[in-house]
C-alpha cells in the first residue's frame, strides 16, 4: 500500500460527458501528479500540484483541468470526452522540496482509476 | 531534453534464470535515473534509483541495475528470476534528481514462465 488513495477505481460513461477523479496523497506529501497511461502512448504526465499551486504542466488537454485542495487532495476534471481518452489515470505523490534527505525522485503512486470512454 | 529508451517491449524468461532490461537515456546534462516496476492492477512502485556515488545500484527483490556514463546506459539485471516478477518495468530519468521532472521509457514487460 503506497498511501496514496484514488477513485473511483472503475468508471464507465459516454462521449461528451464529464468526469471527475479524485486524489488523496500521502500523509505529509505536498506535491500530486496526474498520469495517463494508454496502450499507445504509454506513461504521460500531465501536471503536478505542490501545496495548492499548479508546479509542472506536461502533455495535458485543455479539456482536462486539475486542483488540489487546501486539505492537499487534488481532482483531475475531464470534459468533452472522447474515445481516446479511455486510459488509466494515476495519481502519485511525492515528498516535501527541500528537504533533500526525501526529496530524491522517488514518486508513490496509487492503484489508478481506469476510465472507459463508450 | 531528457528521454529514455527501453528498446525491449517484452523480455520472456524461464524462472530461475537471469534477465538483463536494457534501458538507454539522452541527456546533455547530469542525470538521475530511477527503475520503477508496476505489477498487474497496481500502480508503479520504485525499484531502485541512481543519484550519485557507486554506479552500481542494489533494489528491492533482488534487483540491480548499473550506471554506464560512457554508454548512457542504466540496464536493469537480475541473476535469478521468479514467477512472482512479472510486471511491467519502467526506467525513468530526471534532470535534476526530484520528481518534477520524471521521464518514463515505453516499458518493458518482464514475463516469467516455469
Amino acid at each position: 500500500d503506497s498511501g496514496v488513495t484514488q477513485t473511483p477505481k472503475h468508471l464507465i460513461t459516454a462521449t461528451g460527458q464529464r468526469v471527475t477523479l479524485r486524489c488523496s496523497p500521502r500523509s505529509g506529501d505536498l506535491s500530486v501528479y496526474w498520469y495517463q497511461q494508454s496502450l499507445d502512448q504509454g506513461l504521460q504526465f500531465l501536471i503536478q500540484y505542490y501545496n495548492g499551486e499548479e508546479r509542472a504542466k506536461g502533455n495535458i488537454l485543455e479539456r482536462f483541468s486539475a486542483q488540489q485542495f487546501p486539505d492537499l487532495h487534488s481532482e483531475l476534471n475531464l470534459s468533452s470526452l472522447e474515445l481516446g481518452d479511455s486510459a488509466l489515470y494515476f495519481c502519485a505523490s511525492s515528498a516535501p522540496s527541500g528537504r533533500t534527505h526525501e526529496n530524491t525522485g522517488e514518486l508513490f503512486f496509487g492503484e489508478g482509476s481506469r476510465l472507459t470512454v463508450l | 531534453a531528457q528521454s529514455v529508451t527501453q528498446l525491449d517491449s517484452q523480455v520472456p524468461v524461464f524462472e530461475e534464470a537471469p534477465v538483463e532490461l536494457r534501458c538507454n537515456y539522452s541527456s546533455s546534462v547530469s542525470v538521475y535515473l530511477f527503475w520503477y516496476v508496476q505489477y498487474p492492477n497496481q500502480g508503479l512502485q520504485l525499484l531502485l534509483k541512481y543519484l550519485s556515488g557507486s554506479t552500481l545500484v542494489k533494489g528491492i527483490n533482488g534487483f540491480e541495475a548499473e550506471f554506464n556514463k560512457s554508454q548512457t546506459s542504466f540496464h536493469l539485471r537480475k541473476p535469478s528470476v521468479h514467477i512472482s516478477d512479472t510486471a511491467e518495468y519502467f526506467c525513468a530519468v530526471s534532470m535534476d534528481g526530484t520528481a518534477s521532472k520524471l521521464t518514463f521509457g515505453t516499458g518493458t514487460r518482464l514475463q516469467v514462465t516455469l
